[in-house]
């Protein structure tokens, strides 16, 4: 069975913390891998992750893939309360039932 | 441009009674996915069209539940009768077809079955 697991579950820290995010994953099929925010409603897309070694970059976040090791991480600089939400992590599968598998979230709680 | 939109926005019904879900997703889109989330299970995938056509509706928990896109504009996720524990929040999200796109979604519908 398809699995994505995310760690950890929750996460409090100050602003102008730098966070990361994990993110592994046990998939047949593999074809990418996609990070999502979360505040009060609809997940928002951020990144999707299709090479290893390859950085993705917007802003203060990052992320990058290990083909190799099945993970992926999600960085955050300079936090701020606006970061505040769930994120989410997902990996697309291709073949006959072409489908994201999400991990249950890490929650970010940036306190001023 | 407009979103992925769904109605309604909350539900409050009481158990046994028939719920309908509504979903348009964006104009152009092929795909469309119904999701449900729960604090315990987190977000897990119902069922996905394609062309309108169901491709795969193993995550549908049981007969009571049931989805159709009669077009490409439009889809509904029905239950009845309905349980307290489906007591959830249940989100339509759309991808363009072809390729690695990501899937974009609507703000969900949040149910709750006294």
């Amino acid at each position: 069975e398809d699995k994505v697991v995310q760690s950890p579950l929750s996460l409090v820290v100050h602003e102008g913390d730098t966070v990361t995010l994990n993110c592994s994953y046990e998939v047949t099929n593999f074809r990418s891998l996609l990070w999502y925010k979360q505040e009060k409603k609809a997940p928002t897309f951020l990144f999707m992750l299709t090479s290893s070694g390859i950085e993705k970059k917007s802003g203060r976040l990052s992320s990058i893939l290990d083909k190799k090791e099945l993970f992926s991480i999600l960085n955050i600089t300079a936090t701020q309360t606006g970061d505040s939400a769930i994120y989410l992590c997902a990996v697309f599968t291709q073949g006959g039932s072409e489908k994201l598998v999400f991990g249950k979230g890490t929650k970010l709680t940036v306190n001023p | 441009d407009a979103g992925v939109i769904q109605s309604p926005r909350h539900e409050v019904t009481e158990m046994g009674q028939e719920v309908t879900l509504r979903c348009k997703p964006i104009s152009g889109h092929n795909s469309l996915f119904w999701y449900r989330q729960t604090m315990m299970r987190g977000l897990e995938l119902l069922i996905y069209f394609n062309n309108n056509v169901p491709i795969d509706d193993s995550g549908m928990p049981e007969d009571r539940f049931s989805a159709k896109m009669p077009n490409a504009s439009f889809s509904t996720l029905k239950i009845q009768p309905s349980e307290p524990r489906d007591s959830a929040v249940y989100f339509c999200a759309s991808r363009p077809g072809g390729g690695n796109q990501p899937q974009h979604f609507g703000d969900g519908t949040r149910l709750s079955i006294l």
